[in-house]
């Protein structure tokens, strides 16, 4: 079963740091894009960063550029988003993404996500 | 980056109609638009992708179409578990960036 198990969310204060991590299973995680996806409470959907297959490209949203770092390990088949210098309005649930392979850029398998709170 | 439109941004309902959202991009994305469906509390699923191409084990009473910056995603007999809200998402450039969604509620 192709799955995504988000983990590393938590309360943190603003301007503190959290890292988010994401086990990916039931498929080749090294051969596929992934991305950081975020809602912020009854909010829409936000793209956060995307990374390439092996780690080497990566873009950003320019709300987190310059603050958050999307990396991967593909020996241990998991995605990572470093956080730093956290406001309130980075506050949401946050999907670990796969990218639908042969079809750049679309979605189609979300972890279950989960939340990150920045409040003093 | 582009805007994403969409409209109605909810409607009412019952099971067996036919309802039609629409999607609007703010500069011509080809066909490079996706659709997503979220249940309250639960993960997007993807429906559509490419405008028109149905995802791997989505029913067939979701259809979507259009091109350029005009798009719409069809539900053609509603069923009891279609209530939901429905992203339009673009994948012609980054940042991707998604619609505001349309709330399918029961009537």
């Amino acid at each position: 079963e192709v799955q995504l198990v988000e983990s590393g969310g938590g309360l943190v204060q603003p301007g503190g740091s959290l890292r988010l991590s994401c086990a990916a299973s039931g498929f080749i995680f090294s051969s596929d894009w992934m991305h950081w996806v975020r809602q912020a409470p009854g909010k829409g959907l936000v793209w956060v960063a995307r990374i390439n297959e092996d780690g080497t490209g990566t873009t950003y949203a320019d709300s987190v550029k310059g603050r958050f770092t999307i990396s991967r390990d593909n020996a241990r088949n998991t995605l990572y988003l470093q956080m730093n210098s956290l406001r309130d309005e980075d506050t949401a649930v946050y999907y670990c993404v796969r990218d639908r392979p042969g079809d750049n850029y679309y979605m189609d398998v979300w972890g279950k996500g989960t939340t990150a709170t920045v409040s003093s | 980056d582009i805007q994403m439109t969409q409209s109605p941004s909810s409607v009412s309902a019952s099971v067996g109609d036919r309802v039609t959202i629409t999607c609007r991009a703010s500069q011509d994305i080809s066909s490079w638009i996706g659709w997503y469906q979220q249940k309250p509390g639960k993960a997007p699923k993807l429906l559509i992708y490419a405008a028109s191409s149905l995802q791997g084990g989505v029913p067939s009473r979701f259809s979507g179409s259009g091109s350029g910056t005009d798009f719409t995603l069809t539900i053609s007999s509603l069923q009891a578990e279609d209530f939901a809200t429905y992203f339009c998402q673009q994948g012609s450039s980054f940042p991707l960036t998604f619609g505001q969604g349309t709330k399918v509620e029961i009537k």
